[in-house]
């Protein structure tokens, strides 16, 4: 199992620029999020979601939108780019067993500048 | 209330001696206790975790502590050693309600050989 795995690791974008960045697992799990990393703040929620076709706002969710079209995928998308969103964007997923969700996994990340 | 505040942010020790992370939260309805750890270019990994029907909870050399009256965790690791050397997170959940975690704004340990 490649467990969660992110595309691209790395990416430059200029302001105003968009981009997509894909989450995929590999271990049937029904949740997913996305967090964003940043020095001193640790990891902040940005979206996330509890099953195939849904999806919800997190912390942070402002100049960000997300879809879940297949439950093993889940994107974030930047329609805008801003120098403020220059960050280490984290995946990750968690398994339930009904009312309760378990350990969450998490991606190797995305290194994004916006310039 | 949502805030789960973490210190030190940064942490030198000796090989060999204990490194302790102190959490503290303020939502009483929380009822996971996560502990991930992270080594640079890397993602999270869940180190240890403590649901708060229990004090102590121990898996090799890390240790969870937990006060349920003073809303507070904290992380020792015993016989600390270089390859411990990582930025450690501590977080909270309701694990039957939102599954979403707030976690604490990191620890950066580094342990002298």
């Amino acid at each position: 199992n490649a467990g969660v795995t992110q595309t691209p690791k790395f990416r430059v974008l200029k302001t105003g620029q968009s981009m997509t960045l894909l989450c995929a697992q590999d271990m049937n799990h029904e949740y997913m999020y996305w967090y964003r990393q940043d020095p001193g703040m640790g990891l902040r929620l940005i979206h996330y979601s509890v099953g195939e076709g849904t999806t919800a706002k997190g912390e942070v969710p402002d100049g960000y939108n997300v879809s879940r079209l297949k439950k093993q995928n889940f994107l974030l998308g930047l329609e805008s780019a801003a120098p403020s969103q220059t960050s280490v964007y984290f995946c990750a997923s968690s398994y339930t067993t009904g009312t309760v969700a378990y350990e969450q996994y998490f991606g190797p990340g995305t290194r994004l500048t916006v310039t | 209330q949502q805030q789960v505040k973490q210190s030190p942010q940064s942490l030198i020790v000796q090989k060999g001696g204990i490194s302790i992370i102190n959490c503290a939260y303020e939502n009483t309805a929380f009822d996971y206790f996560p502990w991930y750890q992270q080594f640079p270019g890397k993602g999270p990994a869940l180190l240890i975790a403590i649901r708060p029907d229990v004090s102590e909870k121990k898996e090799g050399r890390f240790t969870i502590s937990f006060n349920k009256s003073a809303k507070q965790f904290s992380l020792h690791i015993m016989d600390s050693q270089p390859g411990d050397s990582a930025t450690y997170f501590c977080a909270a959940s309701i694990a039957s309600g939102t599954y979403k975690y707030i976690f604490g704004t990191g620890t950066r340990l580094k342990v002298l050989a």
